[in-house]
């Protein structure tokens, strides 16, 4: 089954203690990208990747680091972790063609005390 | 990318059809109309989009008018599954990192009344 997961689903932690989000496509997709989702603010693009270590800021990068060394994975990695990256995280996947859409995957609830 | 406009919400009896509006008076020659939903807290699915014919799949069919001012998404039978915020966006489809980013408004909250 063609898919986007995400590692973990849920996950509560404290502040400045290092975590990463895994995030994996099984459509060999050469675009993957980071959103954010806050009540009132909508989806906000976190960083994106066109290809194996090729990646680009997003709107709000701040706090964030991604890497991209295979075209399946793109983890999300927090260094240090502060309350106000407590949000929704969603991973999406894309084939680079004109018009093609993206899929998500399941979304990490992420709580930082 | 153009600005999209869509009711807040809406309401639909199950079995019927969904006729959701959007509209998009500065969409420019290049750009795309998407429609994605997300059921409660989910992760965001892709529905439909055109560029200026309409579309049909399996899910919706996509309505757009001749001046691609506006477009309507239509549910054909809507199911109490259906219950969902849909948005409608508009986006360039030529190559370029930016021009793949999605930018999500507020939607339409979709409920399926039984």
């Amino acid at each position: 089954e063609a898919q986007v997961t995400q590692n973990p689903r849920y996950l509560i932690t404290v502040t400045g203690k290092k975590l990463t989000v895994t995030c994996s496509q099984n459509m060999n997709h050469e675009y993957m990208s980071w959103y954010r989702q806050d009540p009132g603010l909508g989806l906000r693009q976190i960083y994106y990747s066109m290809n194996v270590e090729v990646t680009d800021k997003g709107d709000v990068p701040e706090g964030y680091k991604v890497s991209r060394k295979e075209k399946r994975n793109f983890p999300l990695i927090l260094e240090s972790p502060s309350p106000n990256q407590t949000s929704l995280y969603f991973c999406a996947s894309s084939p680079l063609r004109l018009g093609g859409e993206q899929f998500f995957g399941p979304g990490t609830r992420l709580t930082v005390l | 990318d153009a600005k999209t406009t869509q009711p807040t919400s809406m309401d639909c009896a199950e079995g019927r059809a969904a006729n959701l509006p959007c509209n998009h008076s500065t969409i420019s020659g290049n750009e795309y109309v998407y429609w994605y939903r997300q059921i409660h807290s989910q992760g965001p699915q892709y529905i439909i989009h055109g560029l200026k014919n309409n579309e049909t799949n399996e899910m919706a069919s996509l309505i757009i008018t001749e001046d691609r001012k506006s477009s309507t998404l239509i549910l054909p039978h809507a199911t109490l599954r259906d219950t969902a915020v849909y948005y409608c966006i508009v986006r360039r489809g030529d190559s370029g990192g930016s021009n793949y980013k999605l930018t999500f408004g507020k939607g339409t909250l979709l409920t399926v009344n039984p």
